[in-house]
C-alpha cells in the first residue's frame, strides 16, 4: 500500500540558509500535518492543511512558510535556519472524514542538521 | 487545550512478560480519539492501537491492548509477551474531533520500553 513519502530524507544546512521539505500524502488523503521533533522529544505540532486550505497552526516559527497544492502535496519553507532548527520533520496525511479510522498516517521524515 | 501526561519515562521489561505504560490526558470534550504510536530506532512513528472515545470496549491489537477508563481520563497500554522488537519509545496521543481542531495530534513525553533477553 502507498505511504506518505518525504524528501528529502537527510538535509545538512548552514545558519542563515534556506531549506524546504516535501511531503506527499497517501492517495485521497485530503489533510496534510507538519511536525517537528527535537532530540528526546515528543513531536511537535506545526502546521496542517485540509483541501489545500490551511486548517490549524500550532508552535511554528515566522520564519518557516508551509502550503498545499493541488496536487495534494505539501512543502515547508524554513528560512533563516538556526541551530535549534536541528530535528526531525515528519509529514502525516489522513482523511478528514467521521467515517475514517482517525489516525495519522507518518512519513518517514525528513532530518534536518543545522551547522 | 487538551494535554497528554506519560509519567513513565522509562520501563523495562524481559521477553516474554507483560508491560503496561500508562497515560492520561485533559479534554473537556466527549469525541475523540486516543492512539499509541510506537517509535522504533530507525524514528518512523507506527500505529500500535486506536480507541474511539464513543467505545466502551477496549480495543485489542494481538499482543497489545488499552484500559481506557473514560471517566478517569486515563489510557493505558499493556503489552504482553514481550519481544525484542517491541523496544522502542511508545507515545500516547488525542486526537480532537470537535470541527475547529479536528486532526491534530497531541503527544505525551512518551515512554521508552526496554525489553531484556
Amino acid at each position: 500500500a502507498a505511504g506518505v513519502i518525504q524528501s528529502p530524507r537527510h538535509l545538512i544546512k548552514e545558519k542563515r540558509e534556506t531549506a524546504t521539505l516535501k511531503c506527499y500524502p497517501i492517495p485521497r488523503h485530503d489533510t496534510v500535518y507538519w511536525y517537528q521533533q527535537g532530540p528526546g522529544q515528543d513531536p511537535q505540532f506545526l502546521i496542517s492543511f485540509y483541501e489545500k486550505m490551511q486548517s490549524d497552526k500550532g508552535s511554528i516559527p515566522d520564519r518557516f512558510s508551509a502550503q498545499q497544492f493541488s496536487d495534494y502535496h505539501s512543502e515547508l519553507n524554513m528560512s533563516s535556519l538556526e541551530l535549534g532548527d536541528s530535528a526531525l520533520y515528519f509529514c502525516a496525511s489522513s482523511q478528514a472524514s467521521k467515517f475514517a479510522t482517525g489516525e495519522l498516517f507518518f512519513g518517514e521524515g525528513s532530518r534536518l542538521t543545522v551547522l | 487545550a487538551q494535554t497528554v501526561t506519560q509519567s513513565q519515562p522509562e520501563m523495562s521489561v524481559q521477553e516474554a512478560e507483560t508491560v503496561t505504560l500508562s497515560c492520561t490526558y485533559d479534554t473537556s470534550e466527549s469525541d475523540y480519539y486516543l492512539f499509541w504510536y510506537k517509535q522504533p530506532p530507525s524514528r518512523q512513528m507506527i500505529l500500535v492501537i486506536r480507541q474511539e472515545a464513543y467505545k466502551q470496549q477496549n480495543a485489542t491489537e494481538n499482543r497489545f491492548s488499552v484500559n481506557f477508563q473514560k471517566a478517569a481520563k486515563s489510557f493505558s497500554l499493556k503489552i504482553s509477551d514481550s519481544q525484542l522488537g517491541d523496544a522502542a519509545m511508545y507515545f500516547c496521543a488525542y486526537r480532537s474531533m470537535t470541527t475547529d481542531s479536528w486532526g491534530k495530534l497531541q503527544f505525551g513525553a512518551g515512554t521508552q520500553v526496554v525489553v531484556t533477553p
